[in-house]
């Protein structure tokens, strides 16, 4: 079992739709990463959470720690908004300098 | 304030060939990390290198691969006798402190395909 699970793998949205995409984790945590990735692969930080709620624009990102998961929701989605969404965890359990990636999650919205 | 940098953005080798890719971090950071994204897998970690030290090569595979982060210029990972299966996309992260919170800005990645 990884030690990042995503879900869905895939999603596809019609624009305006609220999405949401999961991340469950099974180690300690000290951070937790929500990175997008184009096609052409360029990879963005979106957010960086250790407890709590951040919201950046149409981007909510939420973390409970006590169930070890969190939660990436995107209001009013936009075809711009399809892309590949990765959550990565920096755990205190293995090393202090590593990222552990999920698979990612493929959103596409149509418009 | 140019982020990071890392070149070339395509590389393609022949077998038994070196690649090295180049990784500049954003101006005022001094920790660098290297991760592959081998086709349709998710990222992996490599390699976390400070300047002139190596922190963690935790993830690096133990042969042909070797990574430094020198004093003047910027990080190399080198790979050395290139096969098929190194054929991935390279991504280089740049952070300014170690702390477990540093924010991480990534590089667009090199794409080294091993023919």
């Amino acid at each position: 079992k990884n030690e990042v699970e995503q879900s869905p793998q895939n999603l596809t949205a019609q624009e305006g739709e609220f999405i949401t995409i999961n991340c469950s984790y099974s180690v300690g945590i000290s951070a937790l990463h929500w990175l997008q990735q184009h096609p052409g692969g360029g990879i963005v930080s979106l957010f960086m959470l250790s407890s709590g709620k951040k919201k950046h624009g149409r981007l909510i990102a939420t973390i409970n720690i006590q169930e070890k998961h969190s939660s990436l929701h995107i209001t009013a989605s936009h075809p711009r908004d399809s892309a590949v969404y990765i959550c990565a965890v920096r755990s205190w359990e293995t090393s202090g300098s590593r990222l552990t990636f999920g698979e990612g999650t493929q959103l596409t919205v149509n418009p | 304030n140019a982020g990071v940098m890392q070149n070339p953005r395509h590389l393609v080798r022949r077998r038994g060939q070196e690649a090295r890719l180049r990784c500049s971090p954003m101006k005022g950071h001094s920790h660098v990390y290297w991760y592959r994204q081998l086709p349709e897998e998710g990222l992996k970690f490599m390699v976390y290198l400070q300047k002139e030290n190596i922190i963690d090569e935790s993830g690096m595979p133990k042969e042909r691969f070797s990574a430094e982060f020198p004093k003047e210029g910027p990080s190399i990972l080198r790979i050395q006798q290139v096969v098929r299966g190194d054929s991935a996309a390279y991504f280089c992260a740049s952070s300014p402190r170690t702390a477990d919170n540093s924010p991480l800005h990534f590089g667009n990645g090199t794409r080294l395909t091993v023919t």
